[in-house]
Formats: structure tokens, C-alpha cells, sequence
């Protein structure tokens, strides 16, 4: 199964600061359609997990443009410009190019 | 809008069979891919498997031959079946829509315990 590695585990972050969440996949993520199926969702506390970015860098329609996705083969990054108090939770990466479907650790994000 | 509603037992016992129905409300499941995702306590996601539109189905090898998902058209519903549960399966389970789930039930949190 292809290993997906987030960092930090943890942030704790003052509201207006900016922030980054690394993924690292165990293999290239980048599928023989040319796509490359690397998902970010956020599950707040007590709420099931929303959906944020997909194909690396897609943000959903309702998704505030203080976030971004980047990233190539097997890094990538989730960056919020500036922090605000509806962003706290837990982030994770997931790709869909391998079967099965693997999903990163986490990544906590808690105000400051 | 699309809404997906995880339904089933909390409790199960050791060696018995899981079972939840998730229920869709704004969308036919005879479109696109309905999938199982669970989260253990302390973060850990795992994607379990999911039935397409066309009704064929994919799971995670980890869990070898003890799930079974399936789906009543008429009701536009799917369900998951994970059979000789142990302690390992206690998780909130998921049901989600589509290879990138866009959208996600609520979640129920089920204990296997005797």
C-alpha cells in the first residue's frame, strides 16, 4: 500500500498566521490518465469530515481561497494564508492513484 | 444537496457480523461511487471499499473476505456488512461519495465489545 507521511502531527497557530501541512506519498501519485488523485479533508471537532481540495490543487466551490494545495508526484503541501477560527481541526491527505486508497496520519491544527 | 446518513448498531460482539445502512437523499446511487471509510480512536483513517454505479464493488485486501457491501436501488441506499468483528473494528464508520468524497455522512461510532 502506497504510505502517506503528513508534518507536523500537531500546529498551534495564532488566528492570521499562515500554515502548511506537508505529504509525502511512498510512490508517485501521479496516474496514468495524467492525473494526480491527492485529496485534502478536515474533520472539525465533533463534525464529520468536509471536503477541502482534490487533484492537488481543486478547491471546492464553498472552500475560502486563504486555502491552497501544491505539490507534484510525491510532495505536497496544504497552505491556509491566514489562519481563522472555523480552520481548526484535523487535516489529512488521502490519494485515490493506488488502489487501495490510503489516507495520511493527520494533522492536528489548534488556536493558538 | 447531496446527504448521506450512516444508520446501524452501536454495540457489537466479538466474532459477530457489523452491519450499516447508509441512506442518500439529493442524488441516485446508480451514479457515480458510494464508499465505506472508518476511522479508529486516534486519528487513523482507512478507506474500506466502495460499490460503483453500475453495482460492482472494490474492497481493501486488509480486509481479506469479511466485507460485503451492497445496495437497494429503491431505496437508494448502500450498505456494509464486515463479518467475525473483533475489538480491532471498533471505529466511527463512514459512508462518502466518490474517489475523492465530496461529501460524507455524519458518522457512527461503533464499539465491539462482549
Amino acid at each position: 500500500d502506497v504510505v502517506m507521511t503528513q508534518t507536523p502531527v500537531s500546529l498551534s497557530l495564532a488566528i492570521g498566521q499562515p500554515a502548511s501541512i506537508s505529504c509525502k506519498s511512498s510512490q508517485s501519485l501521479l496516474g496514468t490518465s495524467g492525473k494526480t488523485f491527492l485529496n485534502w479533508i478536515l474533520q472539525r471537532p465533533g463534525q464529520s469530515p468536509k471536503r477541502l481540495i482534490y487533484q492537488v490543487s481543486k478547491l471546492y466551490s464553498e472552500v475560502p481561497d486563504r486555502f491552497s494545495g501544491s505539490g507534484s508526484e510525491t510532495e505536497f503541501t496544504l497552505k491556509i494564508s491566514r489562519v481563522e477560527a472555523e480552520d481548526l481541526g484535523v487535516y489529512y491527505c488521502w490519494q485515490g492513484t493506488h488502489f487501495p486508497q490510503t489516507f495520511g496520519g493527520g494533522t492536528k491544527l489548534e488556536l493558538k | 444537496e447531496v446527504q448521506l446518513q450512516e444508520s446501524g448498531p452501536g454495540l457489537v460482539k466479538p466474532s459477530q457480523s457489523l452491519s450499516l445502512t447508509c441512506s442518500v437523499t439529493g442524488y441516485s446511487i446508480t451514479s457515480n461511487y458510494w464508499g465505506w471509510i472508518r476511522k479508529f480512536p486516534g486519528n487513523k483513517m482507512e478507506w474500506m471499499g466502495y460499490i460503483s454505479y453500475s453495482g460492482s464493488t472494490s474492497y481493501n485486501p486488509s480486509l481479506k473476505s469479511r466485507i460485503s457491501i451492497t445496495r437497494d436501488t429503491s431505496k437508494n441506499q448502500f450498505f456494509l456488512q464486515l463479518n467475525s468483528v473483533t475489538t480491532e473494528d471498533t471505529a466511527t464508520y463512514y459512508c462518502a461519495r466518490g474517489y475523492s468524497g465530496d461529501y460524507w455522512g455524519q458518522g457512527v461510532m461503533v464499539t465491539v465489545s462482549s
